[in-house]
Formats: C-alpha cells, structure tokens, sequence
C-alpha cells in the first residue's frame, strides 16, 4: 500500500466547476505539500501546510491531521488549471510523493 | 531571485555517453534535491545535499550516477554511462530547510533522453 493516496487519478470537468482533488496519507508528517505541474513539466509549489487551510486565491487547501487527510480545492475552475496536482508528504526529512491527479478542465 | 536554474533544458545523448546535468539553487536556501521523474515511477528522490554535504542518496539508482555540491551555489548529477533507461525528467530544488519550514521551489527540470 502506497504511504500516500491521491484520489481520484484523472478528473474531467467543465469550465466554471468546483474541483475536490484528496490526498490520504498514513505516516505521522511534519507537513503536507500541494504541487502542480503542468504540460511543458515545470513543478510549482502551491501550498505547503501542517494544519488547518490556505487559501490562495482561487485555490484552497485543507488538512485533517487526525484524519491523516488533506484536500485541495479549486473554485470556478479555468481551462488554464489544467496540470498535473501532486501531493507530497514531509515525513522523517524526506518527502513521500502521491502519484499525482491529473486534471482536465474543458472550456 | 531567478528561481532554481537548471541546465540544460534538454539533452539528446547516445548510449553510453557521459551526461552532466547542473543546478543553481535559490541563493540562501541550503536544502538542494534531485528528482528524477518518469512516467512508470513518478518522482523518485535521488539525493539531497545540506550545506553543501550529500545526507541521502539511497535513491541513486546506480554507481553510474553521482552528484556533487562543490559550493552553494552549484550543483551537477552526473551519469557515466548513460543507458536508455536513463531517459526521464531530472528536476533540482532547493527550500530553506525540511519539515515545516521547507517550501520546496523547483527548477525547470532536464528532459534527458538516451538513445
């Protein structure tokens, strides 16, 4: 079992949609990283967290700590938010990867 | 700051040629990794330096491939030789430090292909 899950793998959407990506993860972490990549492969760094929510414009990120989970959220979704959304865990000075949600958002 | 600068952006070698692949970090941050990415194992770590001095390479697939930080301002991943297999996306990053304080800032990455 991987340490960390992202769900769904590919999501599909129409322009204008709330996007839910999740990222469950079953080791004790330090923090919680949201990466997006998109076409092209350039990796930014979207939120980093350790609890609680971030918001960034139209992204918003949350974490459960309890529930060793954490969601990302895009509010009216754009055709430009189309990437690659990578959750990473920062566990015992090393980062554990989610194998990434890919999104498709169509105008 | 420019970012993480890495070059170059693409390499097309021949089997069994050296490859060396170089890396800038963001002046100040001391934490350098290297990943390499591929379609059938997503991002692996390969090493990552602190103040210059390599802390983890178990993630170096081969001794073909090394890595050194002569400074901290450089840094190369080298592969000797080179093998097809090799053909992935090599990204560099840097943060200030790991754990809660380490925001991870990535370079452009290195489209290695070996034919």
């Amino acid at each position: 079992k991987n340490e960390v899950e992202q769900s769904p793998q590919n999501l599909t959407a129409q322009e204008g949609e709330f996007i839910t990506i999740n990222c469950s993860y079953s080791v004790g972490i330090s923090a919680l990283h949201w990466l997006q990549q998109h076409p092209g492969g350039g990796i930014v760094s979207l939120f980093m967290l350790s609890s609680g929510k971030k918001k960034h414009g139209r992204l918003i990120a949350t974490i459960n700590i309890q529930e060793k989970h954490s969601s990302l959220h895009i509010t009216a979704s754009h055709p430009r938010d189309s990437a690659v959304y990578i959750c990473a865990v920062s566990y015992n000075y090393q980062l554990i990867w989610g194998a990434g949600t890919k999104l498709i958002i169509k105008p | 700051d420019a970012g993480v600068i890495q070059s170059p952006r693409h390499e097309v070698t021949e089997m069994g040629q050296e490859v060396t692949l170089r890396c800038k970090p963001i002046s100040g941050h001391d934490y350098l990794f290297w990943y390499r990415q591929t379609m059938m194992r997503g991002l692996e770590l390969l090493i990552y330096f602190n103040n210059n001095v390599p802390i983890d390479d178990s993630g170096m697939p081969e001794d073909r491939f090394s890595a050194k930080m002569p400074n901290a301002s450089f840094s190369t991943l080298k592969i000797q030789p080179s093998e097809p297999r090799d053909s992935a996306v090599y990204f560099c990053a840097s943060s200030l430090a790991t754990g809660p304080a380490g925001e991870l800032f990535f370079g452009e990455g290195s489209r290695l292909t070996v034919l």
